[in-house]
């Protein structure tokens, strides 16, 4: 199975000021069929289930707002928030759908300093 | 809009089986990979199962493996997920979710608590 590691655990942003999330894969999750990375990044906010912000790694899905970008490719990727806005409070996941089974991240907790 | 709505969680006991519904609407449901994924009580998320739009093609994780069957009934919308000897560590939030590669629609979810 592929183990997908995030970091931080959890980070405290002020409003305005800039997030960032890591995420490592212990393999490489680039599809050479598809000739992308298999990496998905998701936002729960609390008592909601999860929402797709990203996919392909850096292919925002519709309706999110820019402030939200990915990047990374291989087994290294990132996620950054530029402006942090109350409603960005949340557990942010990582996952990879390069195969079986699907794996996420832990977790990255996001609150306001 | 697409929809998702989950039924038949409930609180049974340890060894118990239970059956898991979804009913799918808005998008064309017999063209979509379906997956559940669940989350227990104050954790992360954890992928099931999957079943292809054609439900020629399934998938287990391996800790359920064995003991649940996922299905669907393309005439119906409708995905399941049968539960057979249920153990605590089953107890969970189950979400019937909708795959492209990664996830872009998830129900609210169905609980199921397994418990003596």
């Amino acid at each position: 199975d592929i183990v997908m590691t995030q970091s931080p655990d959890s980070l405290a942003v002020s409003l305005g000021e800039r997030a960032t999330i890591n995420c490592k894969s212990s393999q490489s999750v680039f599809s050479s069929s598809d000739s992308k990375d298999s990496l998905a990044w998701y936002q729960q906010r609390p008592g909601q289930p999860p929402k797709l912000l990203i996919h392909w790694a850096s292919t925002r899905q519709s309706g999110v707002p820019d402030r939200f970008s990915g990047s990374g490719s291989g087994t290294d990727f990132t996620l950054t928030i530029s402006s942090l806005q109350a409603e960005d409070v949340a557990v942010y996941y990582c996952q990879q759908y390069y195969n079986m089974p699907r794996t996420f991240g832990q977790g990255t907790k996001v609150e306001i300093k | 809009e697409v929809r998702l709505v989950e039924s038949g969680g409930a609180l049974v006991q340890p060894g118990e089986s239970l059956r898991l519904s979804c009913v799918a609407s808005g998008f064309i449901f017999s063209n979509y990979g379906m997956n559940w994924v669940r989350q227990a009580p104050g954790k992360g998320l954890e992928w099931v199962s999957y079943i292809r739009n054609d439900a020629n093609l399934i998938k287990y994780r391996d800790s359920v493996q064995g003991r649940f069957t996922i299905s669907r009934d393309n005439t119906k919308n409708s995905l399941y997920l049968h539960m057979n000897s249920l153990r605590v560590e089953d107890t969970a939030l189950y979400y019937c979710v909708r795959s492209i590669g990664a996830i872009d629609y998830w129900g609210q979810g169905s609980l199921v608590t397994v418990s003596s």
